[in-house]
């Protein structure tokens, strides 16, 4: 079973902050928490990942919280290209089974 | 750099055929997954291969299966297909286990009749 809860969707304006959120309680110490999105019949891409530190890339920035219980993926300027179905995962990357669990994910909508 | 590359990018099969798709990794890359993905179910985890032996399997029957080649190519096979098995098969390719993040390929959409 996923170990996220994550809203089924949401819009944003085009050129506004997308702030999508991740629920992730039961998570455990060892277990980093990672960002992949899928555009319509592509294959899922890679964004980001984090254990307990704010991250940033090119692409987004990802914010935990102190407890770990929850994070943000923040699309700083959406573009229509944006539109796609965002997961967030968490996984152990030093011991365990390493697979990704992919849960129902966000469907966010970027709106011209 | 080239991207997971899997083929055949389409396939349709009868019920009860059997069929291997197969997959190549990002040169280097040591680890390949694979997923299925359904409007009904989503993205299900299959199996996890790295060097050549399988680490992870997911909840799927034994009608599939697969391997890994010493190049880090890998195949899937579905036996005795049937209707559930119409489906988007991912392949991703990561450098190694654990922290490494994954690097999709376009998937094949097999389609069982």
């Amino acid at each position: 079973d996923a170990k996220t809860t994550q809203p089924p969707s949401m819009d944003c304006a085009e050129g506004r902050a997308a702030n999508l959120p991740c629920n992730h309680s039961t998570i455990s110490g060892n277990e980093y928490v990672y960002w992949y999105r899928q555009i319509h019949s592509q294959g899922p891409q890679y964004i980001i990942h984090g254990l307990k530190n704010n991250e940033t890339n090119e692409m987004a920035s990802l914010i935990i919280t102190e407890d770990r219980k929850s994070s943000t993926l923040i699309l700083p300027h959406a573009t229509l290209r944006d539109t796609a179905v965002y997961y967030c995962i968490v996984r152990p990357t030093t011991s365990g089974t390493y697979k990704y669990i992919f849960g129902t994910g966000t469907r966010l909508k970027v709106l011209a | 750099k080239a991207g997971v590359t899997q083929t055949p990018r389409y396939l349709i099969k009868t019920r009860g055929q059997q069929v291997t798709l197969s997959c190549s990794p990002i040169s280097g890359h040591r680890s390949v997954s694979w997923y299925q993905q359904t409007p009904g179910q989503g993205l299900q985890f299959l199996f996890e291969y790295f060097s050549e032996t399988q680490r992870n399997k997911g909840n799927f029957p034994g009608r599939f299966s697969g391997r890994q080649f010493s190049n880090s190519r890998s195949e899937m096979n579905v036996s005795t297909l049937e209707l559930g098995d119409s489906a988007l098969y991912l392949c991703a390719s990561s450098k190694d286990r654990g922290l490494s993040e994954q690097y999709f390929g376009p998937g094949t959409r097999l389609t069982v009749t």
